[in-house]
């Protein structure tokens, strides 16, 4: 069965540096999408692209975050300055047309 | 807006017995329903869904209630095993493609 894959597992960086993080969405998917999770909290929505653009993005969201499609298999969330409170599991997700979405396990970011 | 809540709800059942994990919505704009099932160290993954125009949906195993006049969700597992332990979340959609998840219930299964 086809799945959302995500890498690095883990990534530590240092308070101020940029990270990239990877995933590749199941491949006739259309709808992309970035969650994240705080140790013991819920999974928050960060934002979701289609058709080459963002069509909706939380209030999470800010300037320090981007995503990209740089090619037809990559889905990429960039965080430009990390800060400590960046600290998490960021999750990925693709969805078909008014399907469900399917999550890849994650990359546990730790800021330091 | 949508209710949150940083609590995770915490259900321990017997093996073998029946589980029911709730979860309540605020936006009566919400059309569509899924529960996730998270273990450790993993994404969520999917179970069950069900639209806005049903109000029971059954899986293998698994059945969702969804009571839209009172806006609650229910996941009901039959004969609880051990490998059910994990954190379910219901996930709800507004057909404006808004993603919300709820706050999680942790399902413990005592052997």
């Amino acid at each position: 069965e086809p799945e959302v894959t995500q890498t690095p597992s883990h990534q530590v960086t240092q308070m101020g540096q940029e990270v990239i993080l990877r995933c590749v969405p199941i491949s006739n998917h259309l709808y992309f999408y970035w969650y994240r999770q705080i140790l013991g909290q819920k999974v928050e929505f960060l934002v979701s692209f289609y058709n080459n653009e963002i069509s909706e993005k939380s209030e999470i969201f800010d300037d320090q975050f981007s995503v990209e499609r740089p090619d037809g298999s990559n889905f990429t969330l960039k965080i430009r300055s990390t800060k400590l409170e960046d600290s998490a599991m960021y999750f990925c997700a693709s969805s078909g047309s008014g399907a469900p979405l399917h999550f890849g396990n994650g990359t546990r970011l730790t800021v330091t | 807006g949508e209710s949150v809540g940083l609590h995770l709800p915490t259900l321990s059942v017997q093996e073998g017995d029946n589980s029911i994990i709730n979860c309540a919505y605020s936006n009566s704009a919400s059309d569509y329903f899924i529960w996730y099932k998270q273990e450790s160290g993993k994404g969520p993954q999917f179970i069950i869904d069900i639209r806005s125009n049903m109000d029971k949906r059954q899986g293998q195993r698994v059945t969702v209630l969804l009571n839209k006049t009172v806006k609650h969700l229910s996941l009901q597992i039959a004969a609880t095993q051990p490998g059910d332990s994990a954190v379910y979340f219901c996930y709800m959609k507004t057909s404006y493609d808004k993603v919300i998840f709820g706050p999680g219930t942790s399902l413990s299964v005592i052997p």
